[in-house]
């Protein structure tokens, strides 16, 4: 079965510091993993997906098959970072499995 | 542009009723989602149309659940003879659908929570 493991529920660093939210995934199939943020306040939107290879705002995520990982990292945290994360696989036809979430709190 | 809308925002409800949650997706969204997020944990998958028909039912929790979406448009959660256990955030999720998009790429709505006393 599709599982999406977040190991930590609270994560705090101070600004400039270099942040890594972790996610753990366990799938059969080939995997399709996302980061969701959900700020303050707001509804819970896309931030980045692997197959894009993209880095928005400042954060990147690599796919390591190997270790079946999808780290989420920014080299200078913002306070503006500030948010919930999510972890998602997408699995069987369209529907995200997520992990339980990330609060990270970046003090000034 | 209007994002998805879910009403009520705030549902209060006593053991026993039936209660009715609303979505409206993004206009020309062919995909719609449920979710149900527990305090403390992230969204747990319910059910997905693909405009009006309901392709996976399987994360529905029990036969007091049902979802319908007859237009394609606007979806009705209902959830009957309502538990504490169902107390939770219910959130609503649209795309373009299949093959359109970025993949993946889901529009949530502001949920409704709902308190089941």
């Amino acid at each position: 079965a599709q599982r999406v493991t977040q190991p930590e529920k609270l994560l705090s660093v101070f600004k400039g510091a270099p942040v890594e939210l972790k996610c753990n995934y366990s799938y059969s199939g080939s995997p399709e993993l996302f980061w969701y943020v959900q700020y303050s306040r707001q509804r819970l939107q896309l931030l980045l997906r692997h197959i894009s290879r993209e880095s928005i705002k400042g954060f990147t995520a690599d796919l390591n098959k190997g270790e079946t990982s999808f780290h989420l990292k920014k080299p200078f945290a913002q306070e503006e970072d500030s948010a919930m994360y999510y972890c998602a696989l997408l699995t069987s036809g369209s529907r995200l499995t997520f992990g339980e979430g990330t609060q990270l709190t970046v003090n000034p | 542009g209007a994002g998805v809308s879910q009403s009520p925002r705030y549902k209060v409800a006593k053991r026993g009723q039936d209660v009715a949650l609303r979505c409206d997706p993004i206009s020309g969204h062919v995909s719609l989602f449920w979710y149900q997020q527990a305090l403390g944990q992230g969204p747990e998958f319910l059910t997905y149309f693909q405009n009006e028909a309901q392709l996976d039912k399987s994360g529905l929790p029990s036969d007091r659940f049902f979802a319908e979406r007859p237009e394609g448009s606007v979806s009705t959660l209902k959830i009957q003879r309502t538990q504490q256990e169902d107390s939770a955030v219910y959130l609503c999720a649209s795309s373009l659908g299949p093959g359109q998009g970025k993949v993946g790429e889901q529009f949530f709505g502001p949920g409704t929570r709902l308190t089941v006393l």
